[in-house]
């Protein structure tokens, strides 16, 4: 499969407790994008990538909130502290600059008891 | 400030009857581009047409059409005899034209298609 890949597809954890999200983008694509989507709306934009660079990130990403990309290539989303409010799908997203269409992968979906 | 709005929380309609999901944006930018994605149940989002502000031209694929009027800022899209595949959430999104591609979405249309 060589579309974007997302782990693990679904996380229950207790509140407070630290989350790690990987997303592998599709291989040639220097774009990768974070977005969280909560039940019943659309998704939300939170930060996003070119190449290993962190361009921007949005105000819904809180302090507890920190994405990496350290070689360009895999991404992860780690949640510090987590919250019940943090209960979402977690979407990633890559895309070649010049292009603009987004390639979603499926999703990682956080429950916070 | 963008906007998206889809004013249908919910439709559901019959196998092979014609079915349109409306879609309202705000934006002050001049050049901007507007997307449809489809989210079936397994939850990926399935790109479906990218429009950018100076194109107004409608297009069609296969059963699926879109009519964009930059007059009435509407977005609307069109799947001609409907078929139950077709059962997804909808969204519409847009995003400015300023290279990142950081989408504003819609609060999403569920369609279901019954047989």
């Amino acid at each position: 499969d060589t579309g974007v890949s997302q782990d693990p597809r679904h996380k229950i954890t207790k509140r407070g407790q630290n989350v790690t999200f990987r997303c592998d983008p599709i291989s040639e694509h220097n774009r990768l994008y974070w977005y969280r989507q909560t039940l019943g709306q659309g998704p939300e934009f939170l930060t996003y990538f070119q190449n290993e660079a962190q361009l921007e990130k949005s105000r819904l990403l809180s302090d507890r909130f920190s994405a990496e990309r350290p070689k360009g290539s895999f991404s992860t989303l780690e949640i510090q502290r987590t919250e019940q409010g943090d209960s979402a799908m977690y979407l990633c997203a890559s895309s070649l600059a010049q292009t603009g269409e987004l390639f979603f992968g499926e999703g990682s979906r956080l429950t916070v008891l | 400030a963008q906007k998206v709005t889809q004013a249908q929380t919910e439709i559901s309609v019959v196998e092979k009857e014609d079915v349109t999901l409306d879609c309202v944006y705000e934006t002050r930018d001049t050049t901007y581009y507007l997307f449809w994605y489809k989210q079936p149940p397994s939850g990926e989002l399935v790109f479906l047409i990218r429009r950018n502000s100076f194109d107004e031209q409608n297009e069609i694929s296969g059963r699926y059409s879109w009519n964009f009027q930059k007059s009435t800022s509407s977005f609307n899209f069109t799947i001609t005899a409907s078929q139950v595949v077709d059962s997804a959430v909808y969204f519409c999104a847009l995003s400015n034209g300023q290279g990142a591609q950081k989408l504003v979405f819609g609060q999403g249309t569920r369609l279901t298609i019954n047989p």
